[in-house]
């Protein structure tokens, strides 16, 4: 059974600063995908990286993939208040079976004004 | 262009009771797939189907629970006899091509199954 470990959990900063959100597994993925879950909403892609090694920013969102596709990282700098909310990975298994995403449990994250 | 729809987007149901969601894939998307979140749980996969075929449900409680995806309209999630551990939000998600796990998948916005 492929599991995703997140951490922090909970997270609650101030507006400006700058943060990491790490994703972790023994397992080796095809690629890793991280969504953001607003409450009461479903997930929302952020962003997809396949490459070991593979670095993607998306404005103050860096994501990168390690090298053994088995971890991936999230960083934001310079976070505000709009930022706040659940953030999930979920890697795509090798193999046939790519399409079944593991889930992390989320870190919930906070920006205060 | 319409994003996945999923209904309702709350449903309340007594024990023992059947719970019947709704999912419309995006527009050209023809794969569809259904995730349940737990409270303070991860999504866990469920079932994918394709138009006509259910091609893994791996996910699925081997009891009461059911899906389809018919030539013409919706899939459709089925959950018999509802007991309260079923509460949970069900999510949908679509995509064009099979095994789209390159691109991430779009999902609905869930429905949240409530058991009393």
């Amino acid at each position: 059974t492929q599991l995703l470990e997140q951490s922090p959990q909970f997270l609650s900063i101030q507006e400006g600063e700058n943060l990491t959100v790490y994703c972790n597994s023994s397992s080796v993925f095809s690629s890793l995908q991280w969504y953001r879950q607003e409450p009461g909403e479903g997930p929302v892609l952020l962003v997809t990286v396949v490459t070991g090694g593979e670095v993607k920013k998306l404005k103050r969102l860096t994501f990168q993939f390690g090298d053994a596709r088995k971890d991936s990282s999230l960083h934001i700098t310079a976070a505000q208040p709009g930022d706040t909310g659940l953030y999930l990975c979920a890697g795509a298994s090798t193999g046939a079976g790519s399409y079944q995403l593991t889930f992390g449990k989320g870190t919930k994250l906070s920006v205060i004004p | 262009n319409a994003g996945v729809m999923q209904n309702p987007r709350h449903l309340v149901r007594r024990r023992g009771q059947e719970a019947r969601l709704r999912c419309s894939p995006m527009k050209g998307h023809s794969h569809v797939y259904w995730y349940r979140q737990l409270p303070e749980e991860g999504l866990k996969f469920m079932v994918y189907l394709q138009k006509e075929n259910i091609i893994d449900e791996s996910g699925m409680p081997k009891e009461r629970f059911s899906a389809e995806f018919p030539k013409e309209g919706p899939s459709i999630l089925r959950i018999q006899q509802v007991v309260r551990g079923d509460s949970a939000a069900y999510f949908c998600a679509s995509s064009p091509l099979f095994s789209d796990d390159t691109n991430g998948y779009t999902f609905g916005s869930g429905t949240r199954l409530t058991v009393v």
